[in-house]
């Protein structure tokens, strides 16, 4: 398993048009998740799936932006009609759920490289 | 909501120690992580704590205090490579009702000196 891919890995485009990013996460993951960050800030929460369901979505986020996992295996983030605004690096992260401990690594997120994007 | 606070920037030495402080208020609380992040890069796990106490792993620990709503990243024989930012993240029940889901505070950027 390579880890978490993010595709693209950059992403120019002019403002009003469409996007999308696509996670694909570590393969044995039931959790994933979908983060902004812009540049001195943290990954701030934008969606996240429990296998192909989504289980909430930040209240910050306009209908523009959606988010799917159709099978509960990788996933596309798609932002409409972009702004400059919403140029940020956009973070997948993908984990293993459970509520006991005692499984290694169990309910760490690991992260993918990001998708920077850039509204001119 | 979730509401965590951490320093924005700190400044150490090399071979010295530092502390990252992080306070949070949040309900359904199950656990805090640290992340290192460096510059252009993404997060890397560091420390996963649940329970009070401290864990500690080679040169980082970490502490927490559910009762006090407070833990701290604690940084040992620091080396130049250590300069990053440090995330605290809080686990908690979000509005999903029974989920969790992971909230990152502002990080903190480290910057360790000769």
């Amino acid at each position: 398993d390579t880890g978490v891919s993010q595709n693209p890995r950059h992403k120019i485009t002019k403002r009003g048009q469409n996007v999308t990013f696509r996670c694909d996460p570590i393969s044995e993951h039931n959790r994933l998740y979908w983060y902004r960050q812009t540049l001195g800030q943290g990954p701030e929460f934008l969606t996240y799936f429990q296998n192909e369901a989504q289980l909430e979505k930040s209240r910050l986020l306009s209908d523009r932006f959606s988010a799917e996992r159709p099978k509960g295996s990788f996933s596309t983030l798609e932002i409409q009609r972009t702004e400059q605004g919403d140029s940020a690096m956009y973070l997948c992260a993908s984990s293993f759920e459970v509520g006991d401990r005692r499984f290694a690594g169990a309910n760490v997120l690991t992260f993918g490289a990001g998708s920077r994007l850039t509204v001119l | 909501g979730q509401n965590i606070d951490q320093p924005t920037e700190m400044t150490a030495t090399e071979g010295a120690i530092v502390q990252i402080n992080c306070t949070y208020q949040t309900s359904g609380f199950n656990g805090l992580f640290w992340y290192q992040q460096h510059a252009g890069e993404a997060p890397t796990f560091l420390s996963y704590n649940v329970l009070d106490g401290l864990e500690e792993k080679g040169r980082f620990s970490s502490f927490l205090s559910r009762s006090k709503g407070y833990s701290y990243l604690l940084l040992k024989e620091l080396q130049m490579k250590d300069s990053a930012s440090y995330l605290c993240a809080v686990r908690d029940k979000g509005n999903s009702g029974g989920y969790q889901k992971v909230t990152f505070g502002i990080g903190t950027k480290l910057q360790v000196i000769p």
